[in-house]
């Protein structure tokens, strides 16, 4: 099983410009999550989705917008890159009212120049 | 404002010695406390949890420790052995506002041999 899969691993940007982090989980889960990590503040919630059709901010929101494509997949899209948002981000999905464990792709590096 | 905090920021623990890490919550109303361990190039994945209705839990070599009066809760790898060197995250959530994690800062460990 593939789990959870994103694209690209790696991009680099020049501020100003926009891309797409592609995000797609193989185990029908109904919650998807996008979190960015930074060298000592973990992992802050961007955007969650709480199943298909919905989405809502999460702690740092601003300078991204998402799309919940379908049940499997959930993109992240940055409309014109700046550089605090160079962070590893990663996405995960998660089937709410069982353990609440949250299973995490392998991220995206992420350098805006 | 981090919600969830961390302590320390990296630990160096000799080979069969106790690597202890500690985490501190303000909201009460958090009611799931997990570790995610991560390694380098990796996602986060899920170690091992502990809801507040008790004091601890142990899988294998890994122990939680929850003290709700103090909304302190930590984990213990007993006997380290170098596999363990990794990124652990503690974080929170709320199960009625979903599973949307808060995380700690994290902790870089190594083990020597």
């Amino acid at each position: 099983n593939a789990g959870v899969t994103q694209t690209p691993k790696f991009q680099v940007l020049k501020t100003g410009q926009s891309m797409t982090l592609q995000c797609a989980q193989d185990m029908n889960h109904n919650s998807m999550y996008w979190y960015r990590q930074d060298p000592g503040m973990g992992l802050r919630l961007i955007y969650y989705s709480a199943s298909e059709g919905t989405t809502d901010k999460g702690e740092v929101p601003n300078g991204y917008n998402v799309s919940r494509l379908n049940k499997r997949e959930f993109s992240l899209r940055l409309e014109s890159a700046a550089p605090s948002q160079t962070s590893v981000y990663f996405c995960a999905s998660s089937e709410p009212g069982r353990s609440g464990e949250l299973f995490f792709g392998e991220g995206s590096r992420l350098t805006v120049l | 404002q981090q919600q969830v905090k961390q302590s320390p920021q990296s630990l160096i623990v000799q080979k069969g010695g106790i690597s202890i890490i500690n985490c501190a919550y303000e909201n009460t109303a958090f009611d799931y406390f997990p570790w995610y361990q991560q390694f380098p190039g990796k996602g986060p994945a899920l170690l091992i949890a502990i809801r507040p209705d008790v004091s601890e839990k142990k899988e294998g070599r890994f122990t939680i420790s929850f003290n709700k009066s103090a909304k302190q809760f930590s984990l213990h790898i007993m006997d380290s052995q170098p596999g363990d060197s990794a990124t652990y995250f503690c974080a929170a959530s709320m199960e009625a506002a979903g599973n949307k994690l808060t995380f700690g800062g994290g902790t870089r460990v190594l083990v020597k041999p």
